[in-house]
């Protein structure tokens, strides 16, 4: 049983199409996030959730939208794609009320803008 | 802001030779210091933690210890396997505005020849 799942776990696409990426933990944790990691391995957190309200938006291009319809649930939905956006996505979620929270990452989603 | 910096990659090491990865941060008060571990085609999963200064976290023959006065967690293993072939991220944790705020470093790639 997973416990963060991502899906599609590949994407690839035409430069100017939108696309959105799901993501579901089964952990009940209250927080969420997306992380953007490039080819160099560099981790970019975009966005974080907390029982779904936003709570870090980082300077990330207003063509990123997440949406989170519970707390189980942030998904990421890309629009008008283009190539800088090529990169492995990840989900992760985590508690909120620990004093040390560790994440749990979902297996990444490889978005390859053509 | 909070930053961690990490020892640049890659690391290329024989079978059971010894490891250690730099990793130092700059943070005010006591933050959370994490070490996660990416194996090829995975998510990040946590290797160890440590909440406070002095503490030793260990795990699959890998430890750090936090150190407050040099503000440094470097990770260290005894006798490494081809199988801990991997990228290694060092990463802080610290309560911002009443949420908990995870930062990476940049990730150091480990290659084990046999």
């Amino acid at each position: 049983d997973t416990a963060v799942s991502q899906t599609p776990k590949y994407l690839v696409t035409q430069m100017g199409n939108d696309k959105s990426i799901k993501c579901e933990q089964n952990l009940g944790h209250d927080t969420m996030y997306w992380y953007k990691q490039d080819s160099k391995k560099f981790l970019k957190i975009m966005f974080s959730y907390n029982n779904k309200e936003l709570i870090i938006n980082e300077t990330v291009p207003n063509r990123f939208s997440p949406k989170s319809p519970d707390k189980a649930h942030l998904n990421l939905h890309i629009n008008s794609l283009e190539l800088g956006d090529s990169a492995v996505y990840f989900c992760a979620s985590s508690p909120f009320d620990s004093g040390a929270n560790v994440l749990t990452f979902g297996a990444g989603s490889r978005l390859t803008v053509l | 802001g909070n930053s961690v910096t990490q020892m640049e990659g890659p690391v290329t090491l024989s079978e059971e030779a010894f490891l250690t990865i730099n990793c130092t941060y700059t943070a005010t008060g006591y933050p959370s210091l994490f070490w996660y571990v990416q194996y090829p085609g995975e998510g990040l999963q946590l290797l160890l933690k440590a909440t406070k200064a002095d503490d030793k976290g260990s795990n699959k023959g890998f430890e750090a210890t936090y150190r407050k006065e040099t503000t440094s967690f470097h990770l260290e293993k005894g006798s490494v396997q081809v199988s801990d072939s991997a990228v290694y991220f060092c990463a802080l944790s610290k309560v911002t505005g009443g949420s908990y705020i995870p930062t990476f470093g940049r990730g150091t790639s480990l290659i084990v020849h046999p």
